[in-house]
């Protein structure tokens, strides 16, 4: 287990369409985040995963975003009736326990809406 | 006031000279503080952590934290054009809840 994987890489998709997004974390890690990251903006937090509890929500998520990991391992983030809004990077990133040392962040998925 | 507030740049500085970035944060009772170097187009990558006031070196780089002032700043010596990148500041909330909150990056730019 090398790192943290994410896929797709890249993904467009028209307005309106349901799109899902998939992470693989480090293995032994327990903890994993989703984040939204928008050209010349710092990762914005999404969501957190410790095992399989879905922890805390950002209060700017809107009900279109759900995420799941089940069983504890990978994660999948799905966004509902796309909009041109939701074009940004799609981060994934682990960490063992509460983030001490730092997050692993995946490459991303890169969400075109067009 | 944002959480964690960085200077977007962009800074630039010539190859072998010290690049200084800095960065506040608004969370008095936070512990972990990192900094991430992002690549256009790639994901962060991290390259220091620090949790206690004072000076922490890795090489070329230094990170530096006055809890006081609620203040981190990164120190890249002899910068290269490799270290062109964006840098972000990224701070642990407290209690269980943690997570990590970013600041908007600096852009660095080293030129020959």
């Amino acid at each position: 287990d090398t790192g943290v994987s994410q896929n797709p890489r890249h993904k467009i998709t028209k307005r309106g369409q349901n799109v899902t997004f998939r992470c693989d974390p480090i293995s032994e890690h327990n903890r994993l985040y989703w984040y939204r990251q928008t050209l010349g903006q710092g990762p914005e937090f999404l969501t957190y995963f410790q095992n399989e509890a879905q922890l805390e929500k950002s209060r700017l998520l809107s009900d279109r975003f759900s995420a799941e990991r089940p069983k504890g391992s990978f994660s999948t983030l799905e966004i509902q009736r796309t909009e041109q809004g939701d074009s940004a990077m799609y981060l994934c990133a682990s960490s063992p326990g509460q983030g001490y040392y730092g997050y692993t962040f995946g490459s991303g998925t890169r969400l075109t809406v067009v | 006031q944002k959480e964690v507030e960085q200077n977007s740049g962009p800074l630039s500085v010539p190859e072998g000279a010290i690049a200084s970035l800095n960065c506040t944060y608004s969370d008095r009772v936070s512990q972990s503080f990192f900094w991430y170097r992002q690549y256009s187009g790639k994901s962060p990558e991290l390259i220091m952590s620090i949790y206690s006031n004072g000076d922490k070196e890795d090489g070329r780089f230094t990170a530096q934290l006055n809890k006081a002032s609620q203040y981190v700043s990164l120190l890249i010596r002899d910068s290269q054009p490799s270290d062109s990148a964006t840098y972000l500041c990224a701070v642990l909330s407290s209690g269980t809840a943690s997570k990590l909150t970013f600041g908007t990056g600096t852009r660095l730019q080293v030129t020959l």
